[in-house]
């Protein structure tokens, strides 16, 4: 099946720094990339949708300016928190999809835990 | 907007014995329906998924079903181990790549030995 990555796994940062996640498709071509996140024993709460070479679209309540996307490649994106605040402590997924002709399945990454002091 | 709805939200079973999770729907558009698993700490992890072209789908111990006409599927595992424990969401979708998915609110399964 396909595989996608995120790094770091987790991160400990201080309030008013910022931190970048990555997110790789390892063995297929994603057109489309996700982003959630996810407090504990609650549902996945979507972020945004970045197509790769295009802007991403943000869902609605979700700030573009504190939670920037990057879909450089096909097979990476990136979401950056700037000046994260202990509220921004969740679990942070990212999913891909696209790779495969005629399917739409999102596989979805490992996680980032987000822990801001 | 779509809007999924899950339940129940946990469910506890007898090792062996089957388990049963439901999800209604309101977008008919929709027509993509994935299953997820999802162990704690972990991203979800896709287990079994259906199209609104077709009635059921099964593979090995899980089985999904698909009433369109009552915007309803469901989830059945049989012969339940402890590995099985786990949360487990429904979601819906438009069905192309890029479309989003719109989970439920998840479902948390105890299979005691």
């Amino acid at each position: 099946g396909a595989v996608v990555s995120q790094h770091p796994s987790w991160v400990i940062c201080k309030s008013g720094t910022s931190v970048k996640i990555e997110c790789r498709s390892l063995d297929f071509q994603a057109t489309t990339m996700f982003w959630y996140r996810q407090f504990p024993k609650q549902s996945l709460m979507l972020m945004a949708t970045s197509n790769e070479g295009s802007k991403a679209t943000y869902e609605q309540g979700v700030e573009k300016d504190k939670f920037l996307i990057n879909h450089a490649s096909l097979t990476l994106s990136t979401l950056t928190v700037t000046s994260a605040h202990p509220e921004d402590s969740s679990f942070y997924i990212c999913s891909a999809a696209g790779g495969l002709a005629g399917r739409n399945e999102q596989f979805f990454g490992p996680g980032t835990r987000l822990t801001v002091l | 907007g779509e809007n999924v709805e899950q339940h129940p939200s946990t469910l506890s079973v007898q090792e062996g014995d089957s388990a049963v999770i439901k999800c209604t729907y309101s977008d008919s558009a929709s027509n993509y329906f994935p299953w997820y698993k999802q162990e704690l700490g972990k991203g979800p992890q896709l287990i079994i998924d259906i199209r609104s072209n077709v009635g059921e789908k099964k593979d090995q111990r899980i089985a999904v079903t698909l009433n369109k006409t009552a915007k309803h599927f469901s989830l059945h595992i049989t012969e339940t181990q402890p590995e099985d424990s786990a949360v487990y969401f429904c979601a819906a979708s438009m069905g192309a790549a890029g479309n989003k998915l719109t989970f439920g609110g998840g479902t948390r399964v105890l299979v005691k030995p």
